[in-house]
């Protein structure tokens, strides 16, 4: 079975701060990428970034940035100058090929709140 | 030229009824999916299904079905609703089944069950 772990229900952050948001995955799979999803109020699931697990460097989209550290089994984002709009809830996911139902698999998700 | 549609966004509902959840998806992807997302906003994977073949998270109960007209369509009948399955329903879709592609969430629905 896989598990992603979220253990931050919570974060607060400062606007034009920078925040980074925990993850922690288990699985037994080789084959896998790992995501970060945001949801704002507006429910709408929105993806922000993804990770191959076979690639070493760390996945960059404009202001936010990974840390994946694949022995430690480790996945968190840092989002750089906070800004009002990325208040939501953060999901990390993991996907892998092949068993279940070959979705994705999310953690229990952290609310960022940004303090302007 | 909304890429993931749902309808209806609300649905609101007694136990014991039947009700169905409309998915489309003008993407032209091979694969659709449904999650249900719980009060504690907890996400999980209930279907797949690519080019015919559904693939079914073990713990759905049998009263939800998934239903495919064709591939932009993956609908989802609910029998016999229970409280429990009070719950946000989000339909997703990626290209094919690939680990690389993004799965595309619609608006999701909320559904009550009183």
């Amino acid at each position: 079975a896989q598990t992603v772990t979220q253990s931050q229900p919570e974060m607060s952050v400062q606007e034009a701060e920078t925040v980074t948001l925990s993850c922690t995955y288990d699985t037994s799979e080789s084959d896998y990428y790992l995501f970060w999803y945001k949801q704002p109020p507006s429910r709408q699931m929105i993806l922000v970034i993804r990770q191959e697990a076979y690639k070493q460097q760390n996945a960059t989209e404009n202001r936010f940035s990974v840390n994946f550290q694949k022995a430690a089994k480790s996945f968190s984002l840092k989002i750089s100058d906070s800004q009002l709009g990325d208040a939501a809830m953060y999901f990390c996911a993991l996907m892998y090929s092949g068993g279940g139902a070959d979705g994705l698999t999310f953690g229990k998700g952290t609310h960022l709140i940004i303090q302007p | 030229d909304t890429a993931v549609s749902q309808t209806p966004k609300y649905l609101v509902t007694q136990m014991g009824n039947d009700k169905s959840i409309k998915c489309e998806q003008n993407l032209g992807h091979d694969t659709m999916y449904w999650y249900k997302q719980d009060s504690k906003k907890f996400l999980k994977i209930m279907f797949s299904y690519n080019n015919k073949e559904l693939i079914i998270n073990e713990t759905v109960p049998n009263r939800f079905s998934p239903k495919s007209p064709d591939k932009a369509h993956l609908n989802l009948h609910i029998n016999s609703l229970e409280l429990g399955d009070s719950a946000v329903y989000f339909c997703a879709s990626s290209i094919g089944r690939s680990l690389y592609n993004e799965q595309f969430f619609g608006p999701g629905t909320r559904l009550t069950v009183l």
